[in-house]
């Protein structure tokens, strides 16, 4: 019953080091997400993935990489970590796109989330 | 004016009471809309679609205003267990993929 799993959950990071958050379904969804949430702000899109292979660019996409070799994985890579880029970052499948109408749009399925800190 | 503007909170309820919180969007092509709940340091989990003619899950009911750009939602007869951030979620264009979320009204039902 795993659904979303993100790993990993905490990770303190100096600036200018790299690292990849992974994360990980069991449900078979096309559609995945990298989201970033901040006090005072609702979450914001990184990247997203509409499939096996495709990646791309959501609201805030600047200092991170992704990738989705797998249907099953979606990869966010911070390359050199900055302190704004301390926040919790979630990760997300659906089955079907978002948007549209109410008949079509997709369900989120968020992971626990990883909290990460740049100092 | 941001895409979608809720009230932060937070709400202190005692048990049993009747609780409404707004929230309101900017783009009148807003296609879809949706509550999600956050408990703390939790993940978001949807809660319900809220439709046009609006939707009732148990003590919990959506309505969505198209005329004055806002989603509501009313919480019956609070539980202890209500307590947590509602998230609204906005499809501000119709088009897909990206969806825009509020800042989340914060429920404390107080015993």
């Amino acid at each position: 019953n795993a659904g979303v799993t993100q790993t990993p959950k905490f990770r303190v990071l100096k600036t200018g080091q790299s690292m990849t958050l992974l994360c990980a379904q069991d449900m078979n969804h096309e559609y995945m997400y990298w989201y970033r949430q901040d006090p005072g702000m609702g979450l914001r899109l990184i990247h997203y993935s509409v499939g096996e292979g495709t990646t791309a660019k959501g609201e805030v996409p600047d200092g991170y990489n992704v990738s989705r070799l797998k249907k099953q994985n979606f990869l966010l890579g911070l390359e050199s970590a900055a302190p704004s880029q301390t926040s919790v970052y979630f990760c997300a499948s659906s089955s079907r796109p978002l948007g549209g109408t109410f008949t079509n749009t997709g369900e989120l399925f968020f992971g626990e989330g990883s909290r990460l800190t740049v100092l | 004016r941001k895409e979608v503007e809720q009230d932060p909170g937070p709400f202190n309820v005692p048990e049993g009471a009747t609780v409404a919180f707004n929230c309101t969007y900017s783009n009148s092509a807003s296609q879809s809309f949706f509550w999600y709940r956050q408990d703390c340091r939790k993940e978001p989990k949807l809660l319900m679609s809220v439709y046009s003619s609006g939707n009732e899950d148990g003590r919990f009911t959506a309505q969505l205003n198209r005329a004055s750009q806002y989603i509501s939602l009313l919480i019956r007869d609070s539980k202890l267990s209500d307590s947590a951030t509602y998230l609204c979620v906005v499809n501000p264009t119709g088009g897909y993929q990206k969806v825009t979320f509020g800042i989340g009204t914060k429920l404390q039902v107080i015993p």
